[in-house]
């Protein structure tokens, strides 16, 4: 089992709809949790960190936790074509101050 | 805020030779950096923790010889590449963790420079 798992996608969303991204992780002792979007041939942007469970929201963006479940989500409304990207789910656990790494959801807006 | 730059964007080096990269924070300064590595349609690799004042720590599998790591002042940490050879043609990242926890973000937040990507012939 990968400690950090997302589903590589594609995830083809129709523009003016929710994207919805999801993300489980291993280490029930992770302490903080962040999204990433990565445009190709960029690096990483910070879009949110998540620390306590619950949702969190940020403009057009959501994160919600479930440490009991060990679930990371995140939505995207009124999803834009700019909004095409790999999103990265990246988390710190218990020990050690790095954080890992999902492999990243590629989304796909379409017009 | 919070803004990290790298040097140079794009190098293309003959097998061989050494290549340094710099990874700056700009308005914030940290004592911890992290180096990753990433091949096309992959994910994230971290190769290394930069530490100010101390030693890398170098993740498994990662020659520490052959990715040196001088992390000399609190906003700067460089990776130098040494005898590079063309499997080593990569993109590499550097990200900054700021000292100050209440920086946008909040703590464990990693921000992570443009990149440098790394074309060995």
């Amino acid at each position: 089992q990968k400690e950090v798992e997302q589903n590589s996608g594609p995830l083809s969303v129709p523009e003016g709809a929710i994207a919805s991204l999801n993300c489980t992780y291993s280490d029930r002792g992770s302490q903080s949790f962040f999204w990433y979007r990565q445009y190709s041939g960029k690096s990483p942007e910070l879009i949110m960190s998540i620390y306590s469970n619950g949702d969190k929201e940020d403009g057009r963006f959501t994160a919600q936790l479930n440490k009991a479940s060990q679930y990371v989500s995140l939505l995207i409304r009124d999803s834009q074509p700019s909004d095409s990207a790999t999103y990265l789910c990246a988390v710190r656990k218990a020990a050690g101050n790095k954080l890992t790494f999902g492999g990243g959801t590629r989304v796909l807006v379409k017009p | 805020g919070a803004v990290v730059s790298q040097h140079p964007s794009r190098v293309i080096c003959k097998s061989g030779t050494s290549v340094k990269i710099e990874c700056r924070s700009l308005d914030f300064q940290a004592t911890t950096m992290f180096w990753y590595r990433q091949f096309p349609k992959q994910s994230l690799m971290l190769m290394a923790t930069s530490n100010e004042g101390s030693k890398a720590t170098y993740e498994q599998g990662v020659e520490k010889d052959k990715f040196l790591i001088n992390h000399a002042s609190l906003t700067l940490s460089t990776l130098t590449v040494t005898s590079a050879h063309p499997e080593d043609s990569s993109f590499y990242i550097c990200s900054a963790r700021p000292d100050r926890r209440e920086l946008a973000g909040g703590p464990d937040t990693q921000y992570f420079g443009p990149g440098t990507r790394l074309t060995v012939l």
